[in-house]
C-alpha cells in the first residue's frame, strides 16, 4: 500500500459526459502528479500541483482540468469525454515538488462507451 | 529530455539475479537516474535512484557506469512476483526547482519458475 488513495477504482460513462477523479496523497506529501496510461501511449504525464499551485503541465488536453485543495487532495476533471479517453488514470504524490521519489495510487480505470 | 533506451523484454529464472540494462547517453551531469516498476495495471512502484555512485536498498542495486551513459538495475534473487515492466527514467528539470518523471516503454521482465 503506497498510501495514495484514488477513487473511484472503476468508472464507466458515456461519450460527452463529465467525470471527476479524486486523489488523496500520502500524509505529509505536498505534491500531486496525474498520469494517463492507455494501451497505445504508455504512461503520460498530465499535470503536477504543489501545495495548491500548478507546477508543471504535460500532455493534458484542454477538456481536462485539475486542482489541488487546501487539504491537499486533488481532483482531475475530464469533460466532453471521447472513446479515446478510456484509460487508467494514476495519481502520485511526493513530499516536495523537486523530490520525484513519487508514490503512486492504484489508479482509476475509466471506460468511455 | 534525456532519453533512455531499454530492451523491450527479458527473461530470468526464479532465484537468479536479474540484470536490467538502460542506456542514457545524453544524460546531463546533474540528472538522476530513477527506476520504477509496474506490475500488471497496478500503480508504478519506486525502486531506486542514483546520480553517480552505485546504490543499494532492500529491493535492488543500481550500478551506474563511470561516464554515466548507462546503468544496470540488479534484482539479486528474482521471484515470480518480480515479473513486471521496469522503467528506467532520467529525472528532467521542468523549470526552476521543479522536476518531472517521463516514462518510456520500459522492459517487461518475466521471471520463470
Amino acid at each position: 500500500d503506497s498510501g495514495v488513495t484514488q477513487t473511484p477504482k472503476h468508472l464507466i460513462t458515456a461519450t460527452g459526459q463529465r467525470v471527476t477523479l479524486r486523489c488523496s496523497p500520502r500524509s505529509g506529501d505536498l505534491s500531486v502528479y496525474w498520469y494517463q496510461q492507455s494501451l497505445d501511449q504508455g504512461l503520460q504525464f498530465l499535470i503536477q500541483y504543489y501545495n495548491g499551485e500548478e507546477r508543471a503541465k504535460g500532455n493534458i488536453l484542454e477538456r481536462f482540468s485539475a486542482q489541488q485543495f487546501p487539504d491537499l487532495h486533488s481532483e482531475l476533471n475530464l469533460s466532453s469525454l471521447e472513446l479515446g479517453d478510456s484509460a487508467l488514470y494514476f495519481c502520485a504524490s511526493s513530499v516536495a515538488h523537486s523530490n520525484t521519489e513519487a508514490f503512486f495510487g492504484q489508479g482509476t480505470r475509466l471506460t468511455v462507451v | 529530455d534525456a532519453k533512455t533506451t531499454q530492451p523491450p523484454s527479458m527473461d530470468c529464472a526464479e532465484g537468479r539475479a536479474a540484470n536490467l540494462p538502460c542506456n542514457h547517453s545524453t544524460i546531463s551531469g546533474n540528472e538522476y537516474v530513477y527506476w520504477y516498476r509496474q506490475i500488471h495495471s497496478q500503480g508504478p512502484q519506486y525502486i531506486i535512484h542514483g546520480l553517480k555512485n552505485n546504490e543499494t536498498n532492500e529491493m535492488a542495486s543500481l550500478i551506474i557506469t563511470e561516464d554515466r551513459k548507462s546503468s544496470t538495475l540488479i534484482l539479486p534473487h528474482a521471484t515470480l512476483r518480480d515479473t513486471a515492466v521496469y522503467y528506467c527514467i532520467v529525472r528532467v528539470n521542468s523549470g526552476g526547482s521543479n522536476y518531472k518523471l517521463t516514462f518510456g516503454k520500459g522492459t517487461l521482465l518475466t521471471v520463470n519458475p
